[in-house]
């Protein structure tokens, strides 16, 4: 079974500092696509930065970088400068390659990081 | 704005009473889905559309069905809701145009309680 496992329920970090979040899948997939979600407070899904993984280079999105280790099947995010706006629930997502030759774009999710920015 | 709209965004409603929650999407996209969001065991998938006239099962469909008569709606009915259907629930679209990976654009989410 496809599974994305997010090991830090919870993680705090001060105003402008770096905080990385974790997130590792199972696949036997060679080919797929993984996400980074946030949700803030207001419930709203939305989209933070995707990688592709037959792309070795880590994608960047302004303050957000992935750290995508295919091997190690692991796909880490950096938040840099954090920011108050940047508290929310951050979600780690996986959606294999062969998903899409059936027509489904099914995202497998994990349980979440509650990620807390202090000031 | 591109956007995805879900309503009714808050419902309370009693076991056994019909109800529909609506989705709009205003993007031409051709994919849409819903979603349920539970603690513990995150997002699972209900139902999804490939096009108009085009449904299937997703992971957790029991209990619910939908319909896709217009490329624009997907709407998600509860014909019989019981208690274990309170959920917060999202439903989402995305286009093949942006590639596989191209990711979803999520409707507000509707927070579902059965009493």
């Amino acid at each position: 079974a496809q599974t994305v496992t997010q090991s830090q329920p919870e993680m705090s970090v001060q105003e402008a500092e770096t905080v990385t979040l974790s997130c590792t899948y199972d696949t036997s997939e060679n080919n797929y696509y993984l996400f980074w979600y946030k949700q803030p407070p207001s419930r709203q899904m939305i989209l933070v930065i995707r990688q592709e993984a037959y792309k070795q280079q880590n994608a960047t999105e302004n303050r957000f970088s992935v750290n995508f280790q295919k091997a190690a099947k692991s796909f880490s995010l950096k938040i840099s400068d954090s920011q108050l706006g940047d508290t929310a629930m951050y979600f780690c997502a996986f959606m294999p390659d062969s998903n899409n030759a059936g027509n489904n774009r099914k995202l497998i999710w994990g349980l979440g990081t509650s990620l807390a920015v202090n000031p | 704005e591109a956007q995805v709209t879900q309503n009714p965004r808050y419902l309370i409603t009693v076991t056994g009473k019909k109800l529909t929650v609506t989705c709009s999407q205003n993007m031409n996209h051709e994919y849409m889905s819903w979603y349920r969001q539970d603690p513990g065991l995150g997002l699972r998938q209900i139902y999804y559309s490939m096009n108009v006239e085009v449904t299937d099962k997703g992971d957790v469909p029991e209990g619910y069905k939908v319909s896709r008569k217009e490329k624009r709606n997907f709407p998600l009915i509860l014909e019989s809701p019981s208690p274990n259907q309170t959920s917060l629930y999202f439903c989402a679209s995305s286009s093949p145009s942006r590639g596989p990976g191209g990711g979803y654009t999520f409707g507000s989410g509707t927070r579902l309680t059965v009493v």
